[in-house]
């Protein structure tokens, strides 16, 4: 059984630009949520898609959005980003809706950016 | 104030127990959570408890919950350094059971 994959590990992106992560849920797994973790923090929930629609989101501005495909993999999506954005992002999966205490945490995606 | 509060810093010594504490505001919490995170690492679930109840025991840890003081921590027996992590405290309420988590506690052991 694989677990939860994110890609790229890194990245770098200067202020302004745009940036797409991407993540595999784990098999069987429905539903993905979306983590930001800054330096020294803990993480904060940006949004959970289940079934391809948004289930939930967290208190991050609309240029933070994502999405869900058919075979349940999510992405991401920053625009406009600004240097407090650097953070690693992690996403998680679980096999039913709402169901926190199943959710499989991938390695995560470290965005730095200058 | 912070919904979820850890201390942030622990040292044992290995083979002493651990304990860490985390403290929460929201009364209506459902689930408490022990998340623990390696470098470079994501979160790993370690443990939850429901709050309608006191205690949960799984081999070396140790959960106790006090709930009219919104009180959580977690005991590890005979700590070893593979125990060397960040640990994060977590509750989840309402219908979605989407954790809040606390700034993690690092535990360093050392020999």
């Amino acid at each position: 059984e694989t677990g939860v994959t994110q890609s790229p590990t890194h990245l770098i992106k200067t202020r302004g630009q745009q940036v797409t992560l991407r993540c595999s849920s784990q098999s069987g797994h429905n539903t993905v949520s979306w983590y930001q973790q800054a330096l020294g923090q803990g993480p904060q929930f940006i949004f959970q898609y289940y079934r391809e629609e948004e289930n939930g989101r967290g208190n991050f501005p609309p240029r933070f959005s994502g999405l869900q495909f058919p075979n349940y993999s999510s992405e991401l999506n920053v625009n406009a980003l600004e240097l407090d954005d650097s953070a690693l992002y992690l996403c998680a999966s679980s096999p039913t809706r709402g169901e926190g205490y199943e959710q499989y945490f991938g390695p995560g995606t470290r965005l730095t950016v200058t | 104030g912070e919904d979820v509060e850890q201390s942030l810093f622990l040292s044992v010594r290995e083979g002493d127990s651990s304990v860490i504490n985390c403290t929460y505001t929201d009364s209506s919490s459902t689930y408490l959570y022990w998340y623990k995170q390696e470098p470079g690492a994501g979160l790993q679930l370690l443990t939850y408890i429901f709050s309608n109840m006191d205690m949960k025991q799984d081999q070396r840890l140790t959960v106790l919950l006090n709930k009219k003081d919104k009180h959580l921590s977690l005991r590890i027996a005979d700590t070893q350094t593979g125990d060397s992590a960040i640990y994060f405290c977590a509750e989840g309420s309402g219908g979605s059971y989407i954790p809040t988590f606390g700034r993690g506690t690092s535990l360093i052991v050392h020999p």
